[in-house]
């Protein structure tokens, strides 16, 4: 079974400074990484994802991040904040042979001025 | 190429009501899947649907019923509805049972009252 946590369910960040998001996962088989982004009153928006291949991995408006098996983590980075990335961030796994997503509970980003 | 689609935007029902929502798949994608997000929450699988039949379900009820069509697209059924119903409800299409393709529609936000 696979499962995510995410510490931290609410961050706040000044404009310009580093967003770090943290997602820790539980797989007993290979995962598959994921980073969705839920604006007010909307779906889920795909930042990013992991599969195979390179450990850091790049998504869209700027954000990265890099799976790391020793450490079970796949958090969530961007050098620089931006007003328009406060939104929820969800962090997702699965495997290439399950049925489902497990998503974490989900952390809020707030950019202050 | 067209994303996936969810119809209605929004629903208001009652308690003890019967609900039908509708998804239409990313072109080529023949699985459905469908997620409950409760207000402060990540989603939560209800099930799954490939090539028309059922393919693994999650923690809920048996209320919560689905269909797959074959042209893919696919409805999710929830009959007596109950307050703690109120949620946006996702869909995700993707392509045979590769997870890393799946994609999510707008949602549907749905109010008991």
């Amino acid at each position: 079974a696979q499962s995510v946590t995410q510490l931290g369910s609410h961050v706040s960040v000044s404009e310009g400074a580093l967003v770090l998001l943290r997602c820790n996962y539980s797989s007993s088989v290979p995962p598959y990484l994921f980073w969705y982004v839920q604006y007010p009153n909307q779906g889920l928006q795909l930042l990013l994802k992991y599969t195979t291949g390179a450990t850091l991995v790049k998504g869209i408006n700027g954000f990265e991040a890099e799976f790391k098996k020793s450490e079970t983590s796949f958090h969530l980075t961007k050098p620089s904040a931006h007003m328009s990335d406060a939104a929820e961030y969800f962090c997702a796994v699965t495997t290439n042979t399950g049925n489902q997503f497990y998503f974490g509970t989900g952390t809020s980003l707030t950019v202050i001025p | 190429e067209t994303g996936v689609t969810q119809s209605p935007t929004h629903l208001i029902k009652t308690r003890g009501q019967q609900v039908t929502l509708r998804c239409s798949s990313q072109s080529g994608h023949n699985t459905v899947s469908w997620y409950q997000q409760a207000l402060g929450q990540g989603p939560q699988f209800i099930f799954q649907y490939y090539r028309e039949e059922e393919n693994g379900r999650g923690n809920f009820p048996p209320r919560f019923s689905g269909l797959q069509f074959p042209n893919y697209s696919s409805e999710l059924n929830v009959n007596a509805l109950e307050l703690d119903d109120s949620a946006l409800y996702l869909c995700a299409s993707s392509l045979g049972l590769r997870q890393e393709t799946q994609y999510f529609g707008p949602g549907t936000r749905l109010l008991v009252l």
